[in-house]
């Protein structure tokens, strides 16, 4: 299974400002989404982030507000831009080994509080 | 897109009984229904996942059926033990094959 590191593991911070979450994979993967889960709550797809190529986001997600990156095939950034209380959450990098290979692997998660 | 349904939201069980959470999905393409374990601050961790092309799969105490015709799969946790209080998810594979989770069923087991 692969080994998924997240920084920052939690923060709090100010409303207005921006932060970037870091997800680092120890092996090379295909795909690697980001998920959000709120208090309480399921977890919600944001995006799949594509290697080389703009992510792509689901319903009622836009880049804008969350950004991310995917320079290469082991790393992958999402920043959560212009924060309010109402993202306050913990945001979850995963990831998927093959293609065709169901299983999804979650890192720690980044739990954040906006004041 | 996938719609997955999950109950119930809460169930509490005496230790050794067995419990039993249901799920429901939308899309007839859907081949892959995992189930995910979710202890108090930590990750989901993938416990027992099920394919289109099986019906039943059990690992020790824990089983998944899948009903393709009704659309729907369901956990079995047999001899339940505190360790095993938890927050469950289900989820399903969408046509374009990503995952879509249950609301999730918070599992208590008292001794």
């Amino acid at each position: 299974s692969a080994v998924i590191s997240q920084k920052p593991s939690r923060d709090i911070c100010q409303r207005g400002t921006s932060l970037t979450i870091q997800c680092q994979v120890d092996s090379q993967v295909t795909m690697m989404f980001w998920y959000r889960q709120q208090p309480g709550q399921s977890l919600t797809l944001i995006a799949t982030a594509n290697q080389g190529s703009e992510a792509t986001y689901e319903s009622g997600f836009v880049i804008d507000k969350f950004p991310i990156s995917r320079p290469n095939l082991t790393f992958s950034t999402l920043t959560v831009s212009n924060m309010s209380p109402e993202d306050s959450s913990i945001y979850l990098c995963s990831v998927r080994q093959g293609v065709n290979t169901g299983e999804l692997f979650f890192g720690e998660g980044s739990r954040l509080t906006v004041l | 897109g996938e719609n997955v349904e999950q109950h119930p939201s809460t169930l509490s069980v005496q230790e050794g009984d067995s419990a039993v959470i249901k799920c429901t999905y939308s899309d007839s393409a859907s081949n892959y229904f995992p189930w995910y374990k979710q202890e108090l601050g930590k990750r989901p961790q993938l416990i027992i996942d099920i394919r289109s092309n099986v019906g039943e799969k059990k690992d020790q105490r824990i089983a998944v059926t899948l009903n393709k015709t009704a659309k729907h799969f369901s956990l079995h946790i047999t001899e339940t033990q505190p360790e095993d209080s938890a927050v469950y998810f289900c989820a399903a594979t969408d046509s374009w094959g990503k995952l879509q989770f249950g609301a999730g069923t918070q599992v208590v087991v008292t001794p």
